[in-house]
């Protein structure tokens, strides 16, 4: 049984460029997280999903975005990319409340 | 309000030796408190989950210990091996879901 998969796993991109991040949750789950990493930080909380619906939302401007499909699977948007959106951004999903399971993320380069 | 606080940020232990990481929170509405590994190149494995109506639970060589009165749970790894290496970060969730993590401890055990 598959984990939680994330695509890509690296990538560069300029400073105002947009990017999009794909996420294919864990089979059974039906909530996705996404989570920022600074380098030497803990994970930041940036928005959940659930039933295609922005169910929370962390501190992040609205320059961060996202999309969840009907089959659960999810996509991060960031537009106007600033030289700190560079991270590692990580996939949570859980089949509802409880029992996250993380992607071994992406990481994402601004210069 | 949200802020876990996690201590020590690095910790060097002698194989076969104790392991300690400690947080603190303020939100007395967290009612689930995880911890994480987190190997260089990967997310984070959950490795053992506490609630508040309980003060201790062990798992193999690792056990929380939760202290609800001072707002207080650490993580306690016993024989510790070069196998645990990794980066550490306790967590606490907000009804709903929504994960705050500690700022992470790099733990290094020595052969």
């Amino acid at each position: 049984d598959a984990g939680v998969t994330q695509s890509p796993t690296h990538l560069i991109k300029t400073r105002g460029q947009q990017v999009t991040l794909r996420c294919s949750p864990k089979s059974g789950h039906d909530t996705v997280s996404w989570y920022q990493q600074a380098l030497g930080q803990g994970p930041q909380f940036i928005f959940q999903y659930y039933e295609e619906e922005e169910r929370q939302r962390g501190n992040f401007p609205d320059r961060f975005s996202g999309h969840q499909f009907p089959n659960y699977s999810s996509e991060l948007n960031v537009n106007a990319l600033l030289l700190g959106d560079s991270a590692l951004y990580l996939c949570a999903s859980s089949p509802g409340q409880d029992g996250y399971t993380f992607g071994s993320g992406t990481r994402l380069t601004v210069v | 309000q949200q802020q876990v606080k996690q201590s020590p940020q690095s910790l060097i232990v002698q194989k076969g030796g104790i392991s300690i990481i400690n947080c603190a929170y303020e939100n007395t509405a967290f009612d689930y408190f995880p911890w994480y590994q987190q190997f260089p190149g990967k997310g984070p494995a959950l490795l053992i989950a506490i609630r508040p109506d309980v003060s201790e639970k062990k798992e193999g060589r690792f056990t929380i210990s939760f202290n609800k009165s001072a707002k207080q749970f650490s993580l306690h790894i016993m024989d510790s091996q070069p196998g645990d290496s990794a980066t550490y970060f306790c967590a606490a969730r907000v009804p709903g879901n929504m994960l705050t993590f500690g700022g992470g401890t790099r733990l290094m055990v020595k052969p």
